[in-house]
C-alpha cells in the first residue's frame, strides 16, 4: 500500500536560517503533492501544490521541490521566523483518482529566536 | 467570510450514544470530506463527497455514516460511538469535484467517548 513518510522528530532551527522538511513516499506515482501548515488545535491550512511535471515551485519565502525519481518532496522556508513554528504536512492523492488523499504525519518545526 | 464551520467544537459522550457532528461551508464547494487526526497516525480520511447525494468511503469509514442532502452541509454521524473513536475530527471542502483543489479545513471537533 502507498506510504508517506515525514520526519516525526521535531526540527529546531535558528531564526533567519533555512528550514528544510522532507516528504518521502513509496508504492505510488502521484500526479501532484500538497503541503499544509497546521497550528496546535487548528485545522490544516493549504500552502502549496506542486505537480509531477513541476520540479520546483515558490511562494514568497516558501519553496517546494518534487523529485519523482527519488519519490521525494522537499519543503523549504527561507529566512525563517518564530511565526513559522508549526507542524507541516504533506499530502498525496490516492492512486487512481483525485477524490481521496493521504496525509503524512507531519513534521513539527520550531524556529528559535 | 469564506469558511468551514463545525459543531460542536468539543464533545464528551458515552459509549453507544448516537451523535452527529455538523459541517457547513459557505463557499459553494462541491467536494467535502471528513478526517480524523490521532497522535502518530496523522490525518486519515473517513468519508468524502463529490457532490450532493454522492458519497464514498475513505481510509477509515467503519463506525461512521455521512449524508449530503444539501451542497453546503456534510454531517458526520456516529450511530454507536466507541472509545476508539475518541479523536480530533476535521471537515474540509474544496471547489470542483476533486481533492486536487485547495482544501479548506474547519476548526476541528474534539470528541471524547467514555
Amino acid at each position: 500500500s502507498q506510504k508517506i513518510e515525514q520526519n516525526s522528530e521535531a526540527l529546531n532551527i535558528q531564526e533567519g536560517k533555512t528550514a528544510t522538511l522532507t516528504c518521502n513516499y513509496t508504492n505510488y506515482s502521484p500526479a501532484y503533492l500538497q503541503w499544509y501548515r497546521q497550528d496546535p488545535g487548528r485545522g490544516p491550512v493549504f500552502l502549496l501544490l506542486i505537480r509531477e511535471n513541476e520540479k520546483e515551485k515558490r511562494k514568497e519565502r516558501l519553496k517546494v521541490t518534487f523529485d519523482t525519481t527519488l519519490k521525494q518532496s522537499l519543503f523549504h522556508i527561507t529566512a525563517s521566523q518564530p511565526a513559522d513554528s508549526a507542524t507541516y504536512l504533506c499530502a498525496l492523492p490516492y492512486s487512481g483518482g483525485y477524490q481521496k488523499v493521504t496525509f503524512g504525519t507531519g513534521t513539527k518545526l520550531q524556529v528559535i529566536p | 467570510e469564506a469558511q468551514v464551520t463545525q459543531n460542536p467544537r468539543y464533545l464528551i459522550t458515552v459509549t453507544g450514544k448516537k451523535l452527529t457532528v455538523t459541517c457547513s461551508q459557505n463557499m459553494n464547494h462541491e467536494y467535502m470530506s471528513w478526517y480524523r487526526q490521532d497522535p502518530g497516525l496523522g490525518l486519515r480520511q473517513i468519508y468524502y463527497s463529490m457532490n450532493v447525494e454522492v458519497t464514498d468511503k475513505g481510509d477509515v469509514p467503519e463506525g461512521y455514516k455521512v449524508s449530503r442532502k444539501e451542497k453546503r452541509n456534510f454531517p458526520l454521524i456516529l450511530e454507536s460511538p466507541s472509545p476508539n473513536q475518541t479523536s480530533l475530527y476535521f471537515c474540509a471542502s474544496s471547489s470542483g469535484g476533486k481533492v486536487t483543489d485547495t482544501q479548506y479545513f474547519g476548526p476541528g471537533t474534539r470528541l471524547t467517548v467514555l
